[in-house]
């Protein structure tokens, strides 16, 4: 089973900074990583996929990196609706494993 | 609208059994990978089982020979029967929807059945 670790756990920043998520690989999945964003009491949603790729109506100031084992989410200008759990997650074998979360705090 | 209807989440007893549904309607719900995936309160989410449209299932070891995943696309619905449960299992389940194009991108999710496995 891939392991995916996120970091750091939680990032406390401010609006208007920017913000830098980090997901490593134990093994390479190649660009099958995926990016989610949850709010409390809501299901994950699709941001990023394919490591690089914005899904459909994701702003264009969230932004994600790399390839193999070592990922980034980058969301160059935060605005207060950002601050969430953000999710890694690898979909180049299966079982499709996730990270543990970075929580993004005022 | 997309939208993804999960029931069947409750209160079972250690070595019970229980069964999810899941109904989904605003698609054309037979041309796409439907997955089941759940998250214990305040912790991470973990992959249950996936059904393709070929009807091909996948499991993760911890619920192999005690979840099955199954699909009836006449009535648009997804089904996880969960047998063996353990305390463990204690989680929200969600019904996911796979990108059509994507295998293993959930691009759509239901709003969650919480099932909790006590005595």
């Amino acid at each position: 089973e891939i392991v995916l670790t996120q970091s750091p756990a939680t990032l406390s920043l401010s609006p208007g900074e920017r913000a830098t998520l980090s997901c490593r690989a134990n093994q390479s999945v190649s660009i099958y990583l995926v990016w989610y964003q949850q709010k409390p009491g809501q299901a994950p949603r699709l941001l990023i996929y394919d490591a690089s790729n914005r899904a459909t109506g994701i702003p264009a100031r969230f932004s994600g990196s790399g390839s193999g084992t070592d990922f980034t989410l980058t969301i160059s200008s935060l605005e207060p609706e950002d601050f969430a759990v953000y999710y890694c997650q690898q979909r180049s074998k299966w079982p499709y494993t996730f990270g543990q979360g970075t929580k993004l705090e005022i | 609208e997309v939208q993804l209807v999960e029931s069947g989440g409750g209160l079972v007893q250690p070595g019970g059994s229980l069964r999810l549904s899941c109904v989904a309607s605003g698609f054309t719900f037979g041309s796409y990978d439907m997955h089941w995936v759940r998250q214990v309160t305040g912790k991470g989410l973990e992959w249950v089982s996936a059904i393709g449209i070929t009807g091909d299932t996948y499991y993760p070891g911890s619920v192999k020979g005690r979840f099955t995943i199954s699909r009836e696309n006449a009535k648009n619905s997804l089904y996880l029967q969960m047998n063996s449960l353990r305390a463990g299992d204690t989680a929200v389940y969600y019904c996911a929807r796979a990108h059509t194009s994507l295998p293993g991108a959930i691009d759509c999710w239901g709003q969650g059945t919480l099932v909790t496995v006590s005595s």
